[in-house]
């Protein structure tokens, strides 16, 4: 099993631009999420997944778009990207809800920089 | 109201020396995980809390939750260089997503 994998590993995109970061795991998860990560913020959930065709915003959803077409996979959306979006971004799959019955397995995350 | 305090931010042993971080909560949990990331790497986890006063050991790591479940600490003996990284609490938003809520984590660095 390769767990969750996410590309691309390192993307540098000029302001306004647009980007896809895909996520996919082949442990059979339901639940999907993206986090991103900046300096002294801990992670922060953007949006996440609890199935196959559904998605719902987490605690920083403003400039994100989402979507879960297939099960195994979670895509992340940048319409127009800002220097705000500069982060760390990582994926994360759980077979249900996972702090009752078990954990979130994360990603090796993707450095984007937004000149 | 959701969120879960960790202290310290940072912290800094020598090789061999113990280290504990805090996880602190002003709302009663329902459970308690903690991760480990090393530097450049991603979260990893590492244990789940539920019980109220739990007790869990992993080598030299020691986990605890508090009888009134609103704090847990994570306890290492005499640090290795290898402990090195950003141990992170997180404990369950609620409801029936699975969402975690982390803390901002306790950066440690080892000298050897």
């Amino acid at each position: 099993n390769a767990g969750v994998t996410q590309t691309p590993k390192f993307r540098v995109l000029k302001t306004g631009q647009s980007m896809t970061l895909l996520c996919a795991q082949d442990m059979n998860h339901e639940y999907m999420y993206w986090y991103r990560q900046d300096p002294g913020m801990g992670l922060r959930l953007i949006h996440y997944s609890v199935g196959e065709g559904t998605t719902a915003k987490g605690e920083v959803p403003d400039g994100y778009n989402v979507s879960r077409l297939k099960k195994q996979n979670f895509l992340l959306g940048l319409e127009s990207a800002a220097p705000s979006q500069t982060s760390v971004y990582f994926c994360a799959s759980g077979p249900d809800r996972a702090p009752s019955t078990d954990t979130q397995y994360f990603g090796p995350g993707t450095r984007l920089t937004v000149l | 109201g959701q969120q879960v305090m960790q202290i310290p931010q940072y912290q800094h042993v020598q090789e061999g020396e113990d280290f504990t971080t805090y996880c602190n909560s002003s709302t009663t949990l329902s459970n308690i995980q903690w991760y480990k990331q090393r530097p450049g790497g991603h979260p990893v986890f590492l244990i789940q809390l539920v019980k109220s006063g739990e007790v869990k050991k992993q080598k030299r790591l020691t986990f605890q939750f508090g009888e009134a479940k609103k704090n847990s600490s994570l306890h290492i003996t005499a640090t290795q260089t290898t402990d090195v990284g950003t141990y992170f609490c997180a404990k369950d938003y609620g409801g029936s997503q699975g969402n975690l809520i982390f803390g901002k984590g306790t950066k440690l660095s080892v000298k050897p």
